[in-house]
């Protein structure tokens, strides 16, 4: 079965540079999540999506931003990037805006040098 | 705010010995209570679930209790195997209606010696 895609699964930039993560969600999802786990933290929740709008906003920096596109996949784009930003960035999918069965992908590693 | 709190890990235990992973729960209103899993190199995935107080979540083999008066949602298993190895993440989603995003706690990461 498919499952969430998620691209890069590593990615290396430097300080002040820009990234951006893309999420896949399984087909007929509608509804995307982003999450930042940094080392041997908590996965925080930083943003999701509902049929292509923003539905519950968390700790996103202001130097983030996210969409979700007409196919409903969701990037993430990161800018002016700190070494802090290093981080494990998971995207979850679900069908449904209230639905607690999220089904996560295996996550982009980003390191920020 | 909402918040998860769960033992630290690692934990290591021999096959076949009973777990328990301890989860509290800081939260208005009226939750709904999460384990998750993660196996090595791959995503998270729902093991079990409870939606109100005293509603048991489980699914093989696991099993957690919503207890309201506690504010807990601990994790058990009575007879755990090698591939349990993972790392558990106790979750919760808040009581308002308007909440879709989901709360993790830290990960306990579970270790079975053969």
């Amino acid at each position: 079965a498919a499952g969430v895609i998620q691209s890069p699964r590593h990615l290396i930039k430097e300080k002040r540079e820009t990234a951006t993560l893309k999420c896949y969600p399984i087909p007929r999802h509608d509804t995307v999540y982003w999450y930042q786990q940094g080392p041997g933290q908590d996965p925080q929740f930083l943003i999701s999506f509902y049929e292509k709008m923003q539905s519950d906003k968390g700790s996103i920096p202001d130097r983030f931003s996210a969409q979700q596109f007409s196919d409903y996949h969701s990037e993430l784009n990161m800018s002016s990037l700190e070494l802090g930003d290093s981080a494990l960035y998971f995207c979850a999918s679900s069908l449904g805006q209230i639905n607690e069965k999220l089904f996560f992908g295996s996550g982009t590693q980003l390191s920020v040098l | 705010g909402d918040s998860v709190t769960q033992m630290e890990g690692p934990v290591t235990l021999s096959e076949e010995a009973f777990l328990t992973i301890n989860c509290t729960y800081t939260a208005t209103g009226y939750p709904s209570l999460f384990w998750y899993v993660q196996y090595p190199g791959e995503g998270l995935q729902l093991l079990l679930k409870a939606t109100k107080a005293d509603d048991k979540g489980s699914n093989k083999g696991f099993e957690a209790t919503y207890r309201k008066e506690t504010t807990s949602f601990h994790l058990e298993k009575g007879s755990v195997q090698v591939s349990d190895s993972a790392v558990y993440f106790c979750a919760l989603r808040p009581g308002y209606s308007s909440a879709s995003k989901i709360i993790f706690g830290s990960g306990t990461r579970l270790s079975i010696r053969p």
